[in-house]
């Protein structure tokens, strides 16, 4: 079946430091791809999005690439804040389960000044 | 505009309790879906809604889980008999429900409900 695989955390960096979080995925078909990120206190929050293979999604200075080949959608920043402190969740829709989102385990982010 | 509400923000209850736990989706969003998130178990699907029925229950983990969507808007999660491993909090997004959908139709979420089984 499908599933998201993604790097464990917790993650932790000074400011200004560069960014990587590895997810990996396994899926029939062709399915988008997402990064959703969950701030403390608050909801699940769409951080970028790719629909096909080779696209960038990009947003607050976050990016990552649909690597269809690597089948892998890391995300990376090049100079993390504190207020970037997170958990990021990689995700991927079902296309034939009706769009529902399967979730990798989360990757907290700790950026400390 | 609004996003999606859900209530209560917390619920605690006795096990063996009955619970509900209620959604209300952006306006105009016809497809919704309910989540789980537990330490244990991460983020996982329960059931979706395509207007008010329910084409993909696949998630619901035993026959104490039920849900029901009325007038294409309200969602509400109910739980039968709870138990101490229901403890989770309870995710609701909603969606235009575009037809093949491919990332363009976007899930918003709520804050969620936290439930505490005792």
């Amino acid at each position: 079946g499908n599933s998201v695989t993604q790097m464990e955390g917790p993650v932790t960096l000074s400011e200004e430091a560069f960014l990587t979080i590895n997810c990996t995925y396994t899926a029939t078909g062709y399915p988008s791809l997402f990064w959703y990120v969950q701030y403390p206190g608050e909801g699940l929050q769409l951080l970028l999005k790719a629909t096909k293979a080779d696209d960038k999604g990009s947003n607050k200075g976050f990016e990552a690439t649909y690597r269809k080949e690597t089948t892998s959608f890391h995300l990376e920043k090049g100079s993390v804040q504190v207020s970037d402190s997170a958990v990021y969740f990689c995700a991927l829709s079902d296309q034939r389960g009706y769009n529902k989102l399967i979730f990798g385990a989360g990757t907290r982010l700790a950026v400390h000044p | 505009g609004a996003g999606v509400s859900q209530s209560p923000s917390n619920k605690v209850t006795e096990k063996g309790k009955d619970v509900e736990l209620r959604c209300d989706p952006i306006s105009g969003h016809t497809a919704l879906y309910w989540y789980r998130q537990s330490l244990g178990q991460g983020l996982e699907f329960l059931i979706y809604f395509q207007g008010n029925s329910a084409p993909d229950k696949s998630g619901l983990p035993s026959d104490r889980f039920s849900a029901e969507r009325t007038g294409g808007s309200v969602s509400t999660l109910t739980i039968q008999r709870t138990q101490q491993e229901d403890s989770a909090v309870y995710l609701c997004a909603s969606s235009l429900g575009l037809a093949g959908g491919r990332g363009r139709d976007t899930q918003y979420f709520g804050p969620g409900t936290r439930l505490t089984v005792l």
